[in-house]
């Protein structure tokens, strides 16, 4: 098993671009994550799933936009980048069991820039 | 506010030194306590999950205990190799996860 995947690996942008991150995981897990994670500001979530077809919002959604058309894939937007969107992004997945309690694996991440 | 500290920020020791990290918390209620080890430009990789006051879980030189407040990542007989950064995340309710900054270890040789 590869786990969970992500690409690209790195990437630089100019302002105003726009991309999309892809995360892939070949654990059946119901649950998907999008974190940022940023020099002294620990892990943050941005977005989830729940489940094919489902998005949420988390603590840091703005600017991002999100989709899961397929179970095992979860894709994270930027629209028009901007330097504060320079970060690491973490894609993270997690089996439901019923409980409420899920261990989340996480990806090997992206590096953005965004000059 | 749900809050995650942990301390210290950084430290250094030389191989064989034992010492303890510290994940303190302050949540609404903790549903479980998870340790993780991330490498530079690597992800996260889950090392515990610790669910109530009292529980203990080892793995090699690790050893994570969790109180009502806080828990301790000890370190026994480090070896450079166990240099990482360690994270301390707290699962608040489904889906949210309330991460620390984590401590930055080194182990000399």
């Amino acid at each position: 098993n590869a786990g969970v995947t992500q690409t690209p690996k790195f990437r630089v942008l100019k302002t105003g671009q726009s991309m999309t991150l892809l995360c892939a995981q070949d654990m059946n897990h119901e649950y998907m994550y999008w974190y940022r994670q940023d020099p002294g500001m620990g892990l943050r979530l941005i977005h989830y799933s729940v489940g094919e077809g489902t998005t949420a919002k988390g603590e840091v959604p703005d600017g991002y936009n999100v989709s899961r058309l397929k179970k095992q894939n979860f894709l994270l937007g930027l629209e028009s980048a901007a330097p504060s969107q320079t970060s690491v992004y973490f894609c993270a997945s997690s089996y439901s069991s019923g409980s409420e309690t899920d261990t989340q694996y996480f990806g090997p991440g992206t590096r953005l820039t965004v000059l | 506010e749900d809050q995650v500290t942990q301390s210290p920020e950084a430290l250094r020791l030389q191989e064989g030194e034992s010492s303890s990290l510290n994940c303190s918390y302050t949540v609404s209620g903790l549903r479980g306590l998870f340790w993780y080890r991330q490498d530079p430009g690597k992800g996260p990789e889950f090392l515990f999950t610790l669910y109530s006051a009292g529980e203990e879980k080892e793995k090699e030189r690790l050893k994570a205990t969790l109180t009502k407040k806080e828990s301790f990542l000890h370190i026994t007989a480090p070896k450079p190799e166990d240099s990482a950064t360690y994270l301390c995340a707290v699962q608040v309710r489904a889906q949210k996860l309330v991460f620390g900054q984590g401590t930055r270890l080194t182990i000399n040789p």
